[in-house]
């Protein structure tokens, strides 16, 4: 059964102090690994896709990237406004589109 | 360009009742997924419509049902309402074969 568990469950960060977000995960072949935002009571919101090991990807202060048994979201700089639970979801390969999401890492980015 | 909607935002209903969720997706995008999401829990896949079809589920009971139209959007219903069905239902379009999949506000259904 394709598994994703986020550690930590919850950050706190100082404006500035920079770090990183894990997660893990069994897929029975990996299709793809994403990462989504989501602020309190609103639908999650896409920020990157993987798609093999080795891959990276950047945006404004967040950068992912993905081995065979993780990734890491880490966030240089965070800002208040960067505070938000961030999901991870896999995808297997073999027909199926579910995504798989793991229970999220909540920040909290104080000024 | 807009992008995945739902309605309605937020739901009160009683247990035993009958609950229906609407969807739009995104425009271009021709699949929708539902998804629940318990509070501090990470969204639980439902089931996925594609050409007006099911084409996979999740760990539902069969009170959990759908249907998609021929403009692509979509409907979740759920019979026979239980405590537990109180959650954010999620709903993420799609363009078939690719893998990204962007989701709506949501609805929050809570049963009493």
């Amino acid at each position: 059964e394709d598994q994703v568990t986020q550690s930590p469950e919850a950050l706190r960060l100082q404006e500035g102090e920079s770090s990183s977000l894990n997660c893990s995960y069994t897929v029975s072949g990996l299709r793809g690994l994403f990462w989504y935002r989501q602020d309190p009571g609103k639908g999650p919101e896409f920020l990157f896709t993987l798609y093999s090991a080795g891959e990276e990807k950047e945006k404004e202060r967040l950068k992912a990237t993905l081995t065979k048994k993780e990734s890491f979201l880490h966030i240089t700089a965070p800002k208040p406004e960067d505070s938000a639970t961030y999901l991870c979801a896999v995808q297997a390969r073999g027909g199926s589109e579910k995504l798989v999401f793991g229970k999220g890492t909540k920040l909290t980015v104080n000024p | 360009d807009a992008g995945v909607t739902q309605s309605p935002t937020h739901l009160i209903k009683t247990r035993g009742q009958q609950v229906t969720l609407r969807c739009s997706p995104k425009s271009g995008h021709d699949t929708v997924s539902w998804y629940q999401q318990a509070l501090g829990q990470g969204p639980q896949f439902i089931f996925q419509y594609y050409e007006e079809e099911e084409r996979q589920r999740g760990n539902f009971p069969d009170r959990f049902s759908g249907h998609q139209f021929p403009n692509y959007s979509s409907e979740l219903n759920v019979n026979a309402l239980l405590l537990g069905d109180s959650a954010l239902y999620l709903c993420a379009s799609s363009l078939r074969f690719f893998h990204e999949q962007f989701f709506g506000p949501g609805t929050r259904l809570t049963v009493l």
